[in-house]
């Protein structure tokens, strides 16, 4: 049974950037799985971020693609966001999630969610 | 593309209700949906059009058809009162993409 747990700064000041990062464990995050950064603003519906493969490969949200970086660290199992620039329109909750990629495509497995407010 | 959900929807408790999700990208990739209850993440409920995780009631079910998934609830129960998000793979050229729909709010009367 996967675990993802987001940990990181709840606060972010305007045009700072955002640090996250997902502990994985009962998976090993090199086990050719992907993983997604998702989030949702407050009382609003979910926005995927990016994601990532074990071998480092990446997409983003054409939206956010300029402001994002996602990375992955195996010898701690984890990966992480980076989120650059970041303003009021940014506060939201956000989520890790496992993506299960072969003949369909689908968010298995989330993290319990790390609110993030961009706030002076 | 987009992923179009009506914003809310009511059923009868026992009753069923059909919560369905249209866009373009559904033509060329499966949809999954998920619930999502008050404070709580994202729950995979449907997956690959029709299939239940382990652990998901079979009075949730899936089906699709052309641009359009719907999630169907037989015998609606109290606790099935949530957020429900459509999702699916979506490419833009040779750009790949997610994309979610924005959620249909689930009342159980």
């Amino acid at each position: 049974q996967v675990h993802l747990q987001e940990s990181g700064p709840g606060l972010v000041k305007p045009s700072g950037t955002l640090s996250l990062t997902c502990g994985v464990s009962g998976d090993s995050i090199s086990n050719g799985d992907w993983w997604s950064w998702i989030r949702q603003p407050p009382g609003k519906g979910l926005e995927w971020i990016g994601e990532i493969y074990h071998s480092g490969t990446t997409t983003y949200s054409p939206s956010l693609k300029s402001r994002v970086t996602i990375s992955i660290d195996k010898s701690k199992n984890q990966f992480s966001l980076k989120l650059t620039s970041v303003t009021a329109a940014d506060t939201a909750i956000y989520y890790c999630a496992r993506i299960v990629w072969s003949a369909h495509f689908y968010f298995d497995s989330w993290g319990q969610g790390t609110l993030v407010t961009v706030s002076s | 593309s987009e992923l179009t959900q009506d914003p809310a929807v009511s059923v009868a408790l026992g009753q069923t209700v059909r919560i369905t999700c249209q866009g373009d990208s559904l033509r060329r990739y499966s949809a999954s949906w998920y619930q999502q209850k008050p404070g709580q993440a994202p729950v995979l409920v449907i997956y690959a059009k029709k299939n239940r995780p382990s652990g998901i009631p079979d009075r949730f079910s899936g089906s699709s058809s052309g641009n359009t998934a719907s999630l169907t609830i037989t015998g609606a129960q109290a606790e099935d009162e949530a957020d429900y998000y459509c999702n699916s793979r979506d490419t833009s050229g040779t750009h790949l993409d997610v994309v979610f729909g924005g959620g249909t709010k689930l009342t159980v009367l």
